[in-house]
């Protein structure tokens, strides 16, 4: 079974930073696409960055562009969001998501809670 | 880019059909066939239903079906079942570069 495992989450100040982890098992990220997607409190699903592969492109929402950066370890089968200038509205649960720029998500993790204070 | 247009509330008793709209533009929906929709229940990630309009994955009933007309694509669960009560995301592509999510509708089964 492809299974998505996700830690990094928690609690930071405004103009932070935080890094979220996502580990696959079950496939070779080597050979899939990853998407990151959010979703504030109460709200709806808003995707926000996009790794794909063998080159590691990456796409990003104009909410996030210049202060998140999404990579990847192939060795170490895990995908990675680097979240820097965190503001209030990044408060939300994250989600990783196997899937490319046709279908956002096949798989998905289990959701990291970041909160953002001031 | 704008989000996707979704009814955010849409009820049905079981047994009935229900059919859940997602209205975009010609720059996402209309332009081409990579239209998903996802079920999520409350504190639990999404899952698949649907991908490229109409295609069921491996283990999602056949109660599930997808359309696409111009630039609105609709999602009908037939069969209506109490465990089908749940939020419900259409998502599309735009151009090579980015995707763009509805806001979601919530079905409740009366």
């Amino acid at each position: 079974d492809v299974q998505l495992m996700q830690s990094g989450g928690g609690m930071v100040q405004r103009g932070g930073s935080l890094r979220l982890s996502c580990e696959v098992s079950g496939l070779e990220l080597r050979t899939v696409t990853m998407n990151w997607v959010r979703q504030a409190p109460g709200k709806g699903l808003e995707w926000i960055a996009h790794i794909s592969t063998p080159t590691p492109f990456t796409y990003y929402a104009a909410s996030v562009e210049g202060r998140f950066t999404v990579s990847r370890d192939n060795a170490k089968n895990s995908v990675f969001l680097q979240m820097d200038n965190l503001k209030n509205e990044d408060t939300a649960v994250y989600y990783c998501a196997r899937g490319g720029l046709t279908t956002v998500g096949y798989y998905w993790g289990q959701g990291s809670l970041v909160t953002v204070s001031s | 880019q704008s989000a996707l247009t979704q009814p955010p509330s849409v009820s049905g008793s079981p047994g009935q059909s229900v059919t859940l709209s997602c209205t975009g533009s010609s720059r996402d929906i209309g332009a081409h066939k990579y239209v998903s929709w996802y079920q999520q229940y409350p504190g639990a990630a999404p899952k698949l239903l649907l991908s490229e309009v109409s295609n069921r994955p491996s283990g999602v009933p056949d109660r599930f079906s997808g359309s696409k007309s111009g630039n609105t694509a609709s999602l009908t669960i037939s069969g209506l079942q109490p465990e089908d009560e749940a939020d419900y995301y259409c998502c599309a592509s735009i151009g090579d570069t980015s995707l763009v999510f509805g806001g979601g509708t919530k079905l409740t089964v009366l």
